[in-house]
């Protein structure tokens, strides 16, 4: 069964430019979320997608914005690029909404930005 | 605001010792998870921890939570160098996980 796959693995963007990440979960999850990992903040939540709905989000600007599509999958936008946005950014699934069962987590995509 | 807060941040380990990592939550949560990241590399699921008391063991690896101390821990058993890892707690009181910092940790022989 193939995992969480994250597209692309890396980034590198200019200040003021904007950014869409892809995610593609386990076959059969529902609930996709996304994550900002950096050294300084640690893991972050950014916000997580239900059967194409936005069911939270986390405390990063509008600028952060994402959406589901009817099959799972899932992009994150990120625009008016800033420096301080350079970070490991992760996807995850799971079967269902609530988390019982762990996430599984992509590979990430690292985002440079200068 | 939730807080998780895990401790020690780093860990050196002796090769066939015993070694506790904590976590702590500021917040009612009854699901405590527990994930691996080695370098350059993603998390992976070490442990889903759904009840107060509930222990979990896997190898060398043994994890417990104490909902009403709001405390989970994670033992490891004899270490060895496969165990050189990031170890994060993450807690989901609102179906967001809130990790802690995590626990660096390297096993030196």
């Amino acid at each position: 069964k193939a995992g969480v796959t994250q597209t692309p693995r890396y980034l590198i963007k200019t200040r003021g430019q904007q950014v869409t990440l892809s995610c593609s979960p386990i076959s059969g999850h529902r609930s996709v979320s996304w994550y900002q990992q950096t050294p300084g903040q640690g893991l972050q939540f950014l916000f997580e997608y239900f059967s194409e709905t936005q069911r939270n989000k986390g405390n990063f600007p509008g600028r952060f914005s994402g959406r589901q599509f009817s099959n799972s999958r899932s992009e994150m936008n990120v625009s008016t690029l800033e420096l301080g946005d350079s970070a490991l950014y992760l996807c995850a699934s799971s079967l269902v909404s609530g988390l019982n069962s762990p996430l599984h987590f992509g590979n990430g995509t690292r985002l440079t930005v200068t | 605001e939730l807080k998780v807060e895990q401790n020690p941040l780093f860990l050196s380990m002796q090769e066939g010792k015993n070694y506790t990592i904590y976590c702590n939550y500021s917040t009612t949560s009854d699901r405590l998870y527990w994930y691996r990241q080695d370098p350059g590399k993603s998390l992976e699921s070490l442990f889903v921890l759904l009840s107060n008391g509930a222990v979990k063991q896997e190898g060398r690896l043994m994890a417990s939570l104490d909902t009403k101390a709001r405390l989970s821990t994670l033992h490891i058993t004899a270490a060895v160098h496969d165990l050189s890892a990031t170890y994060f707690c993450a807690v989901d009181p609102n179906y967001k996980l809130s990790f802690g910092a995590g626990t660096t940790v390297t096993v030196r022989a």
